[in-house]
């Protein structure tokens, strides 16, 4: 699963800046999900995303915050004006296929400080 | 949506001993059940996972049991050793529609004393 590749692993921004968090996929795979980590917490689903649908949105914030796809290239997540409460570490996710019981390889995550 | 608890929070063992963590779900359409392992700064990894229709799977050190009627499963360490002290979540996944898309526990910090 060291083929999840995200980008940065650290990311500072002051608040007000944008962010902007890649992560490619294992070789193959068309199916990518967003999670973020707080701090001393569990793991939250945001988004899931197959080459350009976004299948499910739930858990992300209905602003600011935006993922994308594209058929070429790594997904992208987005988060326009970081506030503090943003600083957290988010990973990524892949996974071959919806099928059912399909395990999901994660990246190394990118840690997003805001100051 | 899916729902799911983990206890307890933090666990303390003497090494030989044995760990268990208990989580519950909320779903029953719920059919895929993985554990992972998380040390400090780095990425969640897979240790054993299993499926609604088996009721338990051991990999060496490791069990996870699953109870579908009680919505509950568990993790089982034997033998610990100080390597295995971490964060351990449990999850759960609809699978179909919802692809692999995983409700985590919240964590439990594992320290294994020498």
């Amino acid at each position: 699963n060291a083929g999840v590749m995200q980008n940065p692993r650290h990311l500072v921004r002051r608040r007000g800046q944008e962010a902007r968090l890649r992560c490619s996929p294992v070789k193959g795979h068309s199916h990518v999900y967003w999670y973020r980590q707080l701090p001393e917490e569990g793991l939250k689903f945001m988004v899931y995303l197959q080459k350009e649908n976004i299948i499910d949105e739930s858990g992300m914030p209905k602003e600011r915050f935006s993922a994308e796809f594209p058929k070429e290239g790594p997904s992208i997540l987005r988060i326009q004006q970081v506030v503090r409460g943003d600083s957290a570490a988010y990973f990524c996710a892949s996974s071959p296929s919806p099928s059912v019981n399909t395990e999901a390889f994660f990246g190394q995550g990118t840690r997003l400080t805001v100051v | 949506g899916e729902n799911v608890e983990q206890h307890p929070s933090t666990l303390s063992v003497q090494e030989g001993d044995s760990a268990v963590i208990k989580c519950t779900y909320s779903d029953s359409a719920s059919n895929y059940f993985p554990w992972y392992k998380q040390e400090l700064g780095k990425r969640p990894q897979l240790i054993i996972d299993i499926r609604s229709n088996v009721g338990e799977k051991k990999d060496q050190r490791i069990a996870v049991t699953l109870n579908k009627t009680a919505k509950h499963f568990s993790l089982h360490i034997t033998e610990t050793q100080p390597e295995d002290s971490a964060v351990y979540f449990c999850a759960a996944s609809i699978g179909e529609t919802s692809g692999s898309r995983l409700t985590f526990g919240e964590g439990t910090q594992l320290t294994v004393n020498p």
